[in-house]
């Protein structure tokens, strides 16, 4: 167990609509990094916070979004929703000040889009 | 030039055997190279990492050689168990920025044959 939790682990939802992911990560960890894990693309990063303030980018498309708020749990939103949107979502968090490369990851979400 | 190249894409080998997995990369930039294992239906678990200035490093039965020049380093499993079956992943990362976004090579599954 990495201490990283995120919720739902499933989510099954039609194209068009909106879905909210949700990761805590682990206890003293203020960094949260964001990945899609799909067949044909692989593992690939999406975006991460620190400390509340958006670190880096990457392949995040323009429709999905992430805030982390205060207490250090962090969202992803994802809108709009196609069929190619299906796919695991991972978040991981790392040590204090994200000085470590050590990344932690969560369990996932399974994202299903019908 | 951000692409991390991973090899084989899946392997097979006896119990006891040394299964050897191979990354590539272009981009000089990249300095912490993880890797990564993940259990069906589980998230990645960081299994050892290494830095450019270190040819080797070793934790417990595994094993990562580091080759800067040729850009190149591998995962090595000493004494491989049935348990060992999973897929792995390398990755890479520009730590530069202070931030660690990992850009992951394709994945190796592996099965170890009791």
């Amino acid at each position: 167990d990495s201490g990283v939790t995120q919720t739902p682990k499933h989510l099954i939802t039609a194209t068009g609509q909106r879905v909210t992911l949700r990761c805590s990560p682990r206890s003293g960890d203020l960094s949260v990094y964001w990945y899609q894990q799909s067949l044909d693309q692989g593992l690939q990063f999406l975006i991460q916070y620190y400390n509340g303030e958006e670190r880096a980018k990457g392949n995040i498309l323009e429709r999905f979004s992430a805030q982390q708020f205060p207490d250090l749990h962090s969202e992803l939103n994802l809108s709009s929703l196609e069929l190619g949107d299906s796919a695991l979502y991972f978040c991981a968090s790392s040590a204090r000040g994200g000085t470590s490369g050590e990344q932690y990851f969560g369990p996932g979400t399974r994202l299903t889009v019908t | 030039q951000q692409q991390v190249k991973q090899s084989p894409q899946s392997l097979i080998v006896q119990k006891g055997g040394i299964p050897i997995i191979n990354c590539a990369y272009e981009n000089t930039a990249f300095d912490y190279f993880p890797w990564y294992q993940q259990f069906p239906g589980k998230g990645p678990a960081l299994l050892i990492a290494i830095r450019p200035d270190v040819s080797e490093k070793k934790e417990g039965r595994f094993t990562i050689s580091f080759n800067k020049s040729a850009k190149q380093f591998s995962l090595h499993i000493m004494d491989s168990q049935p348990g060992d079956s999973a897929t792995y992943f390398c990755a890479a990362s520009d730590t530069t920025s202070g931030t660690y976004k990992y850009i992951f090579g394709t994945g190796t599954r592996l099965k170890v044959l009791a």
